[in-house]
């Protein structure tokens, strides 16, 4: 029982368009969210997060858009560069767990030049 | 002046045998984790450690255990290796409790014949 779930194993997006990556998820204790983004033969890096209690954060070129009620949340990339073409793993953390984040899947984003 | 490190990067060993995957950082965090990536790709934790308690997974079976020599090594101890316990093991860390970003190693390749 996934309770991250990244439904798009890949996603294609031209060097400029905006890249959208979704993330669903079951437990309502989760209060923390994290993008990781990982490239091959290396460890995730982080990317940005953002609080249950906010619905948006951004930071330069991405920005996580959260929403409760749909148990959904995304990440924008705009505009996307070949450089973000990587694996992106979205994470949950709840509450009075220690710290420990329950991954999605994650979506493998190619941007083409 | 890696942040966080693994050693060894790659393991090829038979099932039966007891390893080692030592983790190292050097970012003054005092909670360190691990996580396994399984052949689907999926992150999933195995433990948190900081010098008040280790949380473990209870997924995990009892062949896993993390040592702790002092704040800045966790290493893993696996028993007895099954085949499926093939996977990349990842070390993370990060400083205090409650929502605070980890810092990922770049993994080790644990391949058991």
């Amino acid at each position: 029982d996934q309770q991250v779930k990244q439904n798009s194993p890949s996603l294609s997006v031209q060097e400029g368009r905006i890249s959208i990556l979704n993330c669903d998820y079951t437990n309502s204790m989760f209060d923390y969210f994290l993008w990781y983004k990982k490239y091959p033969a290396e460890g995730p890096t982080f990317l940005i997060s953002i609080s249950s209690i906010k619905d948006k954060n951004e930071d330069g070129r991405f920005t996580v858009f959260l929403n409760k009620s749909a148990k959904h949340l995304s990440l924008h990339i705009v505009p996307s560069q070949p450089g973000d073409s990587a694996v992106y793993f979205c994470a949950a953390r709840g509450r009075g767990a220690g710290n420990m984040l329950t991954f999605g899947g994650g979506t493998r984003l190619m941007v083409k030049p | 002046d890696t942040a966080v490190s693994q050693t060894p990067k790659y393991l090829v060993t038979q099932m039966g045998n007891d390893k080692s995957i030592k983790c190292e950082q050097n970012l003054g965090h005092d909670t360190m984790y691990w996580y396994k990536q399984d052949s689907k790709k999926f992150l999933k934790i195995m433990f948190s450690y900081n010098n008040k308690e280790l949380i473990i997974n209870e997924t995990v079976p009892n062949r896993f255990s993390p040592k702790s020599p002092d704040k800045a090594h966790l290493n893993l101890h696996i028993n007895s290796l099954e085949l499926g316990d093939s996977a990349v093991y990842f070390c993370a860390s990060s400083q205090g409790e409650g929502l605070k970003t980890q810092y990922f190693g770049p993994g080790t390749r644990l391949l058991v014949l």
